[in-house]
Parts: C-alpha cells; structure tokens; sequence
C-alpha cells in the first residue's frame, strides 16, 4: 500500500519562505510522477504543479499563481518530494497534498496534508 | 488554462436515490477526465479514471461517462457513507485543473 506522508507545515509571514517534505513507501519512488494540490480553508482542489520522473527527465511544470515562488524537487535515495515555497502570499494559505501520479495520469495516492498559514 | 465546471455545486438526496453530477471543460479533453470524492477532513480519494474507469477498491455503484466536454458521474443507489464532496479533474494538460466541486447533502 502506497503511503504518503506531509511535514513542514506552519505559520510563516508574509514574503517568507517554507520547505515541505512527502515522505513515500509502498512505491517504486524513482519511477513515479509526484505532485503537489493545495485546498484554501473551505475552497476547492488547486493542483499546484508536478515533477516527472528521473527517467522522464525530472521536468516540472506548476500552476500560474506559483510559477516562479515555488519549486518541486525530489531525492529518489531518500524516497522523499519536496516543496520550496518562497515569497509567500497570504493567498497561500491552504492544506498542502502530496500525490502520485498513476499511469493513467490520475492521482491515485494522497498524503494526510500540511497546514501552511501565511499571515503577520 | 482548461476550465472545469460542476453542476450543481450543491445537491440533496436521500439513501437510495439515483444521483448524477456533471462536469463541463472549457474544450475538448477527449477522456481525460477524472472524479475524485472528499470527505470533511480528508484527503480526496480516486473515484474513477478515463472517464469511465472504476479505480480499485471503488464501489461498483460509482460510474462516469462522457467524453471531449461533456461528462457525468453517477452513484446508482446512494449509501451513507457516499454524503461527502465531489470533484473533476482534468490530465489532458499537464496544467491540472479541478472543477469547483458538488457537494452531496443529506435530504
């Protein structure tokens, strides 16, 4: 069974910065696509953006609103996707989702989520 | 950006009763759709896949159909345990996008 695990989550102000960690087992880590979907208090899925495979070349790709602040990495030998999010805006306060791709381009797995507040 | 849209985005029913939701895309996503459920304080959860591909594990009372705009997910009998939120989402461009969810209530 495919597990999922977020930390990294908590209050940050404004122009901050904040690194997320997705911990995986019961997966082939180095061969999957991974992402990131955030959820604003009481609003709906955003998909935040993506990172393909070591095989498929690493590429990333992410959503408008976070191109350019935020950037999705991952070590294949610590089974681990991370997310650097900097210059933090207030409307980046959401429940933060890690999941993986299945091979037919849906996301099958989900992680518990992260909190991430940005307020002063 | 490939826009997503649920109608209704909020339905009462009752145990038993025969529900669909749909899902419109802003152009043709060809069966690039899929349906997600999510419960209050969860994570969402795979409903189907392709359109009309039941993920595993999924109650067979789920089923989707649909392609290039236009799609349904429909609940055969509703149980208890099927109140919760539901949204589409689309992979025919990388740029995921979800529609803004239907929210089934209890009558």
């Amino acid at each position: 069974e495919v597990q999922l695990v977020e930390s990294g989550g908590g209050l940050v102000k404004p122009g901050g910065s904040l690194r997320l960690s997705c911990a995986a087992s019961g997966v082939t880590f180095k061969n999957v696509w991974m992402s990131w979907v955030r959820q604003a208090p009481g609003k709906g899925l955003e998909w935040v953006g993506r990172i393909k495979s070591k095989t498929d070349g690493e590429t990333t790709g992410y959503a408008a609103p976070v191109n350019g602040r935020f950037t999705i990495s991952r070590d294949d030998s610590k089974n681990t996707l991370y997310l650097q999010m900097n210059s933090l805006k207030t409307e980046d306060t959401a429940v933060y989702y890690c999941t993986k791709y299945s091979t037919r381009d849906a996301l099958d797995s989900w992680g518990q989520g992260t909190v991430v507040t940005v307020s002063s | 950006d490939i826009q997503m849209t649920q109608s209704p985005s909020s339905l009462s029913a009752s145990v038993g009763d025969r529900v669909t939701i749909t899902c419109r895309a802003s152009q043709s996503i060809s069966s690039k759709l899929n349906w997600y459920q999510q419960k209050p304080g969860k994570a969402p959860n795979l409903l189907i896949y392709a359109a009309s591909s039941l993920q595993s594990g999924v109650p067979s009372r789920f089923s989707g159909s649909g392609s290039g705009t236009d799609f349904t997910l429909t609940i055969s009998s509703l149980q208890p345990e099927d109140f919760a939120t539901y949204y589409c989402q689309q992979s025919y461009s990388y740029l995921y996008t979800f529609g803004q969810g239907t929210k089934l209530e209890i009558k």
